[in-house]
């Protein structure tokens, strides 16, 4: 079965260090792959997807490229800010299985001024 | 517009009770998800429904329901609750037939004693 596999954390930055997560998964086919981030206290957020190899997706400054020779979708940002400590998902999801999404554990990320 | 509504947001139970989570999706969404969150498990996909049917359902015993009504809010139901069913429970909507979007309520924390 599907399965997503993603660093353990916590995840200790300074500010206006660089970031990665790396996310790898297992699959047949060609699943849509997604990253969720969840602030304390709040639901997950949809943060950047891609549905397609080599595909980029990009919100807020983070990244993440669609990987297939690797199966993987590292989620990047340049330079964090205290305000990104969040837990951060990674998740695939499947044609006709719309909301049905295998999740990562999760990443928790703390970044201090 | 108004995000995902769910109701009680925090609730204590007893072993052997049985518990009613209500999710209020955002108007115009008609399907409506619903994932279980433990530090143990993760995410864990529980249920999907659209137009008041259950299109899919994840590995969780018989004992967790749901429905959902005309106007697309959803209830989920679990009986006989045990200890393990300690979890935070997210429902999420989206629109229809697109893959892994989903906007997620702030979840219900169950305590089961």
């Amino acid at each position: 079965g599907d399965s997503v596999t993603q660093m353990e954390g916590p995840v200790t930055l300074s500010e206006e260090a660089f970031l990665t997560i790396n996310c790898t998964y297992t699959a047949t086919g060609y699943p849509s792959l997604f990253w969720y981030v969840q602030y304390p206290g709040e639901g997950l957020q949809l943060l950047l997807k891609a549905t397609k190899a080599d595909d980029k997706g990009s919100n807020k400054g983070f990244e993440a490229t669609y990987r297939k020779e690797t199966t993987s979708f590292h989620l990047e940002k340049g330079s964090v800010q205290v305000s990104d400590s969040a837990v951060y998902f990674c998740a695939l999801g499947r044609p006709q299985r719309y909301s049905t999404l295998t999740f990562g554990k999760g990443t928790m990320l703390l970044v201090s001024p | 517009k108004a995000g995902v509504t769910q109701t009680p947001r925090y609730l204590i139970k007893t072993r052997g009770q049985q518990v009613t989570l209500s999710c209020s999706p955002i108007s115009g969404h008609r399907s409506v998800s619903w994932y279980q969150q433990t530090p143990g498990q993760g995410l864990q996909f529980l249920f999907e429904y659209f137009s008041e049917t259950q299109r899919n359902k994840g590995n969780f015993p018989g004992r967790f329901s749901g429905r959902q009504f005309s106007n697309s809010r959803s209830e989920m139901n679990v009986s006989t609750l045990e200890l393990g069913d300690s979890a935070l429970y997210l429902c999420a909507s989206s629109f229809d037939r697109v893959i892994g979007e989903l906007f997620f309520g702030e979840g219900s924390r169950l305590t089961v004693l």
